[in-house]
Order: structure tokens, then C-alpha cells, then sequence
């Protein structure tokens, strides 16, 4: 089924660990973006790529890291996990075309504690 | 402060009944769109408007971009538990950027 898939699905980590989320889509496209969201606050852009190669910060940026080395990979890195980045972590993708506005297709999420 | 506001933040209501939630800003939107989420998924999204005071239907629900490209209203009509879930707009600043999100309504419909 295509789609966007995110590894891992749940996750503890303590505090001050390094962690990488992962995030695939086999629809080919090529803006891809990875938010967060927090109760009461809805999503909140942490890093986009509109194309491979190419990455941009979003609302949250600080504490994160992104790459886009193809098309249909784009990791998030946590290089020291803080008890503030608690959250439940959506990648998404969409067929971008500047000047048009973009449908994004979400993962299912990773849920992560930082402990 | 949240760019984009949306009321109420919970609704709860029985089948059959009608609803309208809101998503209001201060700043102008080149598009808007309608996203439904599910507990445990992600977002998928329901509709986009894009001109002013443009409505757009989708079977009982009804969506409308303000005159000023500030606001938006979904109206459910007839409501039905299947419809429950937490919905989010998303306005899009300038053409081709990226979206900015609501806090969301989170919307239950009981049988």
C-alpha cells in the first residue's frame, strides 16, 4: 500500500540520548516535512525538504536535525534528547509545486517520551 | 500566540445534530485547508479553499473561506459518530509555502 511509514511506531528515551526518527514514502514526492504536536497547540513545522538535497527550517527547528539524501528517506535526529521534546512526531510529504498549494499526506506518527 | 485560532477547542453533540467550527486569524491566507484526525493516526485532509468567500460541500459537510481570506467555518450537518474525530485547519501565508496549524477541534459525536 503506498504511503509514508514511520519507524518507531512508540518510544522511551532518556534524556540526553541521541535518537533518529525514521520516515519512507514510495509515492515519489518531493516536499516532505516533518512536524510535532502537543496538546493544545496542534502541529508545529520542526524541518522541510522541498526537494532531495535540499532542507529548510521550520516553526521549532532548535534541538533537531534533518537530511535528504533521495527522494524517499527523510530522517529527524534528536542529537540530545530533552524532556521537552516529549511529543508525538508526524512526517508527512506532498507533490509540491511552487505557486500551488500542496495536500500533504501524514504518516501514522511516532510517539516519544523523553524521560 | 497562535497564528490561527479555531473554536470550540471540544464539541460534544448528539447524532443527528448540527455544528459549525470556526478557524480565525488576524493575518490573510493564500489557501486554507480542512484536515480530520483520528486517535492514533495521522491528519488527512478534507478539503482546500482558495478564494474568498468560496464554499465548498463535501456530502454533509460545507466549508467556507471568509470574504478577507482570514477565517473559515465547517458546518456539519446531521451529524454522525463516524464523524467524530479532531479536526484541523491550515493556512497556507503565501503561495507555495508551508502550512501553518490550528490547536484543532476535537469534535465527538455521540449515538
Amino acid at each position: 500500500i503506498a504511503g509514508i511509514t514511520q519507524a518507531p511506531t512508540s518510544q522511551i528515551l532518556a534524556a540526553g540520548r541521541r535518537m533518529t526518527l525514521r520516515c519512507t514514502q514510495d509515492m515519489r514526492h518531493n516536499a516532505m516535512y516533518w512536524y510535532r504536536q502537543d496538546l493544545g497547540l496542534g502541529l508545529r513545522l520542526i524541518h522541510y525538504s522541498n526537494t532531495a538535497g535540499t532542507t529548510g527550517k521550520g516553526e521549532v527547528p532548535d534541538g533537531y536535525s534533518v537530511s535528504r539524501a533521495n527522494t524517499d528517506d527523510f530522517p529527524l535526529t534528536l542529537a540530545s534528547a530533552v524532556p521537552s521534546q516529549t511529543s508525538v512526531y508526524f512526517c508527512a510529504s506532498s507533490d509540491f509545486t511552487s505557486g500551488r498549494y500542496n495536500e500533504q499526506f501524514f504518516g501514522p506518527g511516532t510517539r516519544l517520551t523523553v524521560l | 500566540t497562535q497564528l490561527l485560532e479555531q473554536s470550540p477547542q471540544f464539541l460534544s453533540i448528539q447524532e443527528g445534530e448540527n455544528l459549525t467550527v470556526y478557524c480565525n486569524s488576524s493575518s490573510v491566507f493564500s489557501s486554507l485547508q480542512w484536515y480530520r484526525q483520528e486517535p492514533g493516526e495521522g491528519p488527512v485532509l478534507l478539503v482546500t479553499v482558495v478564494t474568498g468567500g468560496e464554499v465548498k460541500k463535501l456530502k454533509r459537510l460545507t466549508f467556507q473561506f471568509g470574504d478577507a481570506r482570514k477565517d473559515s467555518s465547517l458546518h456539519i450537518t446531521a451529524a454522525q459518530p463516524g464523524d467524530t474525530g479532531l479536526y484541523l485547519c491550515a493556512g497556507e501565508r503565501y503561495y507555495g509555502q508551508n502550512f501553518v496549524f490550528g490547536p484543532g477541534t476535537r469534535l465527538s459525536v455521540l449515538p
